[in-house]
């Protein structure tokens, strides 16, 4: 059964770099032509798509968040990862790892990780 | 961006009331659409896709139905567990867009 798991800092200062690493098991990132996401949820609120990469390494980004993101997978170490520069408090959030269900684009999201909570402060 | 927009925001109901909530797309999607339920500190759970289908090991009391702008997540007999927040998600175009989530609470 494929499974997802967040890790990265829980805490950024303002200004700096959000790094969070999402590593896959129970399955290979680069088999099957999937695609991989990130998704973050501030307290209490909704959900927000950050972006998207294809094991190949192609990217799509939100446009809202494509100033300062970045995604780049790893395949030798099966996982992928997210960076987000110039923080700010409007960053925090629980931030998800998911692959896209089929080889396809444009298709939903699952499974997910069970999420990395990241604050940004001071 | 295709803005989501999903009614009501938060529901109260029973257990064994049939629920209907709506998700309605601001330009088509055909059925490009997805179904969530989030339950409190868990990661989303997929439910439905393509609108209409049931993803594996989702009781079918879960439908849903629509196509174009306007969509339904019906639960036609609401169990304990059953109570959390659903959203819905469109994959037709990008960026990828949820609605902003219905709450359903035990009445």
């Amino acid at each position: 059964q494929l499974q997802l798991q967040e890790s990265g800092p829980g805490l950024v200062k303002p200004s700096e770099t959000l790094s969070l690493t999402c590593t896959v098991s129970g399955g290979s990132i680069s088999s099957g032509s999937f695609y991989w996401a990130w998704v973050r949820q501030p307290p209490g609120k909704g959900l927000e798509w950050i972006g998207t990469i294809y094991y190949s390494g192609s990217t799509y980004y939100n446009p809202s968040l494509k100033s300062r993101v970045s995604i780049s997978v790893d395949t030798s170490m099966n996982q992928f990862s997210l960076k987000l520069n110039s923080v700010t408090a409007a960053d925090t959030a629980i931030y998800y790892c998911a692959r896209h269900s089929t080889s396809s684009l444009v298709s939903w999201l699952d499974p997910w990780g069970q999420g990395a909570l990241v604050t940004v402060s001071s | 961006d295709i803005q989501m927009t999903q009614s009501p925001s938060s529901l109260s109901a029973s257990v064994g009331d049939r629920v209907t909530i709506t998700c309605r797309a601001s330009q088509g999607i055909s059925n490009w659409l997805a179904w969530y339920q989030q339950k409190p500190e868990k990661a989303p759970k997929s439910l439905i896709y393509a609108a209409s289908s049931l993803q594996s090991g989702v009781p079918s009391r879960f439908s849903g139905s629509g196509s174009g702008t306007d969509f339904t997540l019906t639960i036609s007999s609401l169990q304990p567990e059953d109570f959390a927040t659903y959203y819905c998600q469109q994959y037709n175009s990008y960026p990828l867009t949820f609605g902003q989530g219905t709450r359903l609470e035990i009445k």
